[in-house]
């Protein structure tokens, strides 16, 4: 079975401050891609990234960062000098490699707050 | 580029009723699926449309049907409606590099909000 857990429900900032969103998943598959999505309170879930089995090296773009370790399960996000347009939703992600499982599969999601 | 769209942006209807809803994928993309989220949860797949053909399935009864078009576009129909089909309904297009490859990304639409009274 596939499974994505982001044990956060809601984080609440302050303006600046740096926040990591937690993600764990689990797979039985050997190639499978990790996903990041961004939902504002509009509704549209805006892709933010993507990460392949087979590549473990953290990323950074700009304030966002990730760092995927395949030995926890774990493909952790990190906002540093938050803002409050940074309040949203945000998914993790796991799409496995065919069967009836070859779609996205969410987690839950995480209610990010970023006060000023 | 035009992105993903999608119709209408939300609608009512009452139980019993059946829905059609819209989307039309982003510029170049070929493939189509189909998400429900309800309110305070992450989307639950329902099903993917490419080369006109349902290529997967999520767990969702068969009241819950679609097309794909020549011109990739696609419908979801919900027939018999339920008040806990009320939810936001996402289309997600994408480029099939290779079918049945996990590795092209979806890019969603703003959705469109149902409620069933």
């Amino acid at each position: 079975a596939q499974k994505v857990t982001q044990a956060q429900t809601e984080i609440s900032v302050v303006e600046k401050e740096d926040v990591t969103l937690d993600c764990v998943y689990e797979t039985r598959d050997t190639t499978y891609y990790l996903f990041w999505y961004k939902q504002p309170p509009s509704g549209e879930l805006v892709f933010l990234i993507r990460r392949n089995s087979f590549d473990e090296q953290n990323e950074i773009s700009g304030r966002y960062s990730w760092n995927f370790q395949k030995s926890t399960s774990s493909f952790n996000f990190t906002i540093t000098a938050s803002q409050v347009v940074d309040s949203a939703v945000y998914f993790c992600v796991l799409r496995g490699n065919g069967g009836s499982q070859g779609n996205l599969i969410f987690g839950k999601g995480t209610k990010l707050s970023v006060k000023p | 580029d035009a992105g993903v769209t999608q119709s209408p942006t939300h609608l009512i209807k009452t139980r019993g009723q059946q829905v059609t809803l819209r989307c039309s994928p982003k510029s170049g993309h070929d493939t189509v699926s189909w998400y429900q989220q309800a309110l305070g949860q992450g989307p639950q797949f329902i099903f993917q449309y490419y080369e006109e053909e349902e290529r997967q399935r999520g767990n969702f009864p068969d009241r819950f049907s679609g097309h794909q078009f020549p011109n990739y576009s696609s419908e979801l129909n919900v027939n018999a409606l339920l008040l806990g089909d009320s939810a936001l309904y996402l289309c997600a297009s994408s480029l099939v590099m290779v079918p049945g490859s996990p590795q092209e990304t979806q890019y969603f639409g703003p959705g469109t909000r149902l409620l069933v009274l």
